[in-house]
């Protein structure tokens, strides 16, 4: 069981904004631990999209862009593409559980 | 450019252990931390530990730490996730990625996130 909730599924018309949102708690999110973001496309490995709740790593699209605020952290995919159609996982650090990494549920993104 | 060339499929039966390995190339070994993720058919993904060769320690997640062993050689930059008393639901496809180590508030996080893959390798228990 994850500790990091997120939507199931999300989608949108091209070039929609659309957010996925991680919802934690006290002993992650909360905690002040760090968020990071990736994208999985069908049959692939993932693929980090943000890390650090607000940085993205050389290559990646401006139209990605995460934020943090207490116990939750939300992903946004502005001008939504085709391409975007993929899982996304949220990450983060819980120290409830063992002292563990810890990813959330995923969500499905799909392109209408 | 570091790549992470993982080992090929396998298929054991209830009871038994599997070795997965996980060489890398183009950095030094020492240099970064590997992580072990897991994804079952249709499900989402989960840490399982990693290893750290600059200190040649491993860590790993309290679901898994009675029956997984990940270790290196570090003469040839490969990592080994061996996972013991196979059940079904381990049947998973088995990721290694780079972690990239964080200090944040003074704390340390040698796995805090994962930014090159290996390709997975799958594992079938039946």
């Amino acid at each position: 069981q994850s500790v990091l909730t997120q939507p199931p599924s999300v989608s949108g018309a091209p070039g929609q904004r659309i957010t996925i949102s991680c919802t934690g708690s006290s002993s992650n999110i909360g905690a002040g631990y760090d968020v990071h973001w990736y994208q999985q496309l069908p049959g692939t490995a993932p693929k980090v999209l943000i890390y650090s709740n607000t940085n993205r790593p050389s290559g990646v699209p401006d139209r990605f862009s995460g934020s943090k605020s207490g116990t939750s952290a939300s992903l946004t995919i502005t001008g939504l593409q085709a391409e975007d159609e993929a899982d996304y996982y949220c990450q983060s650090y819980d120290s409830s559980l063992g002292s563990s990494y810890v990813f959330g549920t995923g969500t499905k993104v799909t392109v209408l | 450019q570091v790549q992470l060339v993982q080992s090929g499929a396998e298929m054991k039966g209830p009871g038994s252990s599997v070795k997965v390995s996980c060489k890398a190339s183009g950095d030094s070994f020492s240099n970064f931390a590997i992580s072990w993720v897991r994804q079952a058919p249709g499900q989402g993904l989960q840490w399982m530990g990693g290893f750290i060769p600059r200190f040649g320690t491993a860590t790993y997640a309290q679901t898994f730490e009675d029956r997984l062993t990940i270790s290196a050689d570090a003469s040839t930059a490969t990592t080994f996730l061996e996972l013991s008393s196979l059940r079904s639901e381990d049947t998973a496809v088995y990721f290694c990625a780079r972690a990239q180590n964080q200090v944040v508030n003074g704390e340390q996080f040698f796995f805090s996130y994962m930014d090159i893959w290996g390709k997975g390798t799958t594992v079938t228990v039946s």
